[in-house]
């Protein structure tokens, strides 16, 4: 069990700009969740796949961004045209599936839009 | 959807206990929580299921009442390394995923 591995750990981008991030989930884990988290706020739930499926995504995500988990293994969020709000540390959690699990965080990656 | 943690912060002495409480407007099926240090991943510290079982790990323990759809933790006889913010994250009924309040940021002082 290695943990839950997302690159890159930090990116800086120019406003306007296309960024995409990966996360290697817990390799047993068939469940894999993006979350994005501001300065003073908890994670706030971005998407959530089931195997390759992606079976949940927040309203409050714009269709600048996109997720994707081929094969079901790795996960990459892309966002296109960056916006100065769209600043923020970027989540990956995985968990097994079968009932309540944990979820299990990745370090994230903190995105900063200049 | 997202739960609602009380206090915001709170500041305790080395062997002092707290209560940290969460609620949601939506019944749920699960109550997780979390630890998150600064600048690192949120860790997992344990899950109640509906049915208003308590749970506890070490000196930390927690509860769940699903009627009020509130969940209280307890540290008890905190020490320095229980400092970070706690999350719960709420899972409503029927959802796949967890909703996570704005974090209680405790502080343990020698």
């Amino acid at each position: 069990d290695t943990g839950v591995s997302q690159n890159p750990r930090h990116k800086i981008t120019k406003r306007g700009q296309n960024v995409t991030f990966r996360c290697d989930p817990i390799s047993e884990h068939n469940r894999l969740y993006w979350y994005r988290q501001t300065l003073g706020q908890g994670p706030e739930f971005l998407t959530y796949f089931q195997n390759e499926a992606q079976l949940e995504k927040s309203r409050l995500l714009s269709d600048r961004f996109s997720a994707e988990r081929p094969k079901g293994s790795f996960s990459t969020l892309e966002i296109q045209r960056t916006e100065q709000g769209d600043s923020a540390m970027y989540l990956c959690a995985s968990a097994h599936d079968g009932g309540v699990t944990p979820l299990h965080f990745g370090n994230g990656t903190r995105l900063t839009v200049t | 959807q997202q739960p609602v943690q009380s206090p915001q912060a709170v500041i305790l002495r080395e062997g002092e206990d707290a209560v940290i409480n969460c609620s949601s407007s939506k019944a749920l099926y699960s109550v997780h929580w979390y630890r998150q240090k600064h600048g690192e991943a949120p860790v997992f510290l344990m899950i109640l299921l509906k049915g208003g079982e308590q749970k506890g790990h070490e000196k930390i323990s927690a509860s769940f009442n699903e009627k009020k759809q509130q969940s209280s933790l307890y540290l008890t006889a905190s020490q320095l390394s229980y400092s970070g913010t706690y999350f719960c994250g709420t899972e409503p009924t029927g959802a796949n995923n967890l909703f996570f309040g704005t974090g209680t940021r405790l502080t343990v002082i020698p």
